[in-house]
């Protein structure tokens, strides 16, 4: 079982609608990540915060908006998102270190834009 | 900037088959490779991964890989599916330096007939 936790596993939202996904872990990692991943796709890197600090944004547009409120915390704040913005959306951390780096995955949030 | 390669995009196999999914990457440095899997509607699971040392690593499963360098390949081999190992595989590398970007292979559908 995963150790990274998200909520809610699944949500439906309108196109005006905010909302947040939630991700905790607890292993003691200092690396947290959001992933989209689209059906039979690899997952696309959204951001990554190193030490609570945003350290790559892919140039994500800015109806996703992230969140680090402390070592153990992530989320994602969504608005006015598009229908083609539904995919899976997968939390991941890791260790912080510049070599051998294991990165574990959340068991995702299924969102839905309608 | 590095990429991966996974020409088998879908690989259908009768129980007790053996397997053998291909990997390759490019760049020219040190890198980490992994292998995860995902079932149908479950998470991205770390299936092993190859950081230094040996290059025939082992994994959950009964699965293993081998690192073959000069080759840029990192092959996923199993000597006896079953059906329950139907899923999606992905192969993703980290380089040197750059240990928080995982970049995923397209990945490989296995379809394990019984």
């Amino acid at each position: 079982d995963t150790e990274v936790t998200q909520t809610p596993k699944h949500l439906v939202m309108g196109m005006t609608n905010k909302k947040s996904l939630k991700c905790e872990q607890h292993m003691g990692h200092r690396a947290m990540y959001w992933y989209k991943q689209k059906a039979k796709k690899p997952p696309e890197l959204m951001f990554v915060y190193s030490y609570e600090k945003l350290s790559i944004n892919e140039s994500v547009p800015s109806r996703f908006s992230p969140e680090c409120p402390n070592s153990s915390l992530l989320n994602l704040h969504l608005h006015a998102l598009q229908p083609e913005d539904s995919a899976l959306y997968l939390c991941a951390s890791s260790q912080e270190r510049t070599y051998g780096n294991t990165i574990y995955f959340g068991e995702g949030s299924w969102l839905t834009v309608v | 900037a590095q990429s991966v390669s996974q020409h088998n995009h879908h690989v259908i196999l009768s129980e007790a088959a053996s397997l053998e999914l291909g990997c390759n990457y490019s760049y020219g440095g040190t890198v980490n490779l992994f292998w995860y899997v995902q079932y149908p509607g479950q998470h991205l699971q770390l299936l092993l991964k190859y950081f230094s040392g040996d290059p025939l690593v082992k994994g959950i499963k009964g699965f293993e890989a081998e690192f073959i360098k000069s080759k840029f390949s990192f092959n996923l081999r199993k000597p006896s599916v079953q059906w329950s190992d139907t899923a999606e595989y992905f192969c993703a590398v980290t380089a040197s330096g750059s240990a928080r970007q995982l970049t995923f292979g397209s990945g490989t559908q296995l379809t394990v007939l019984p």
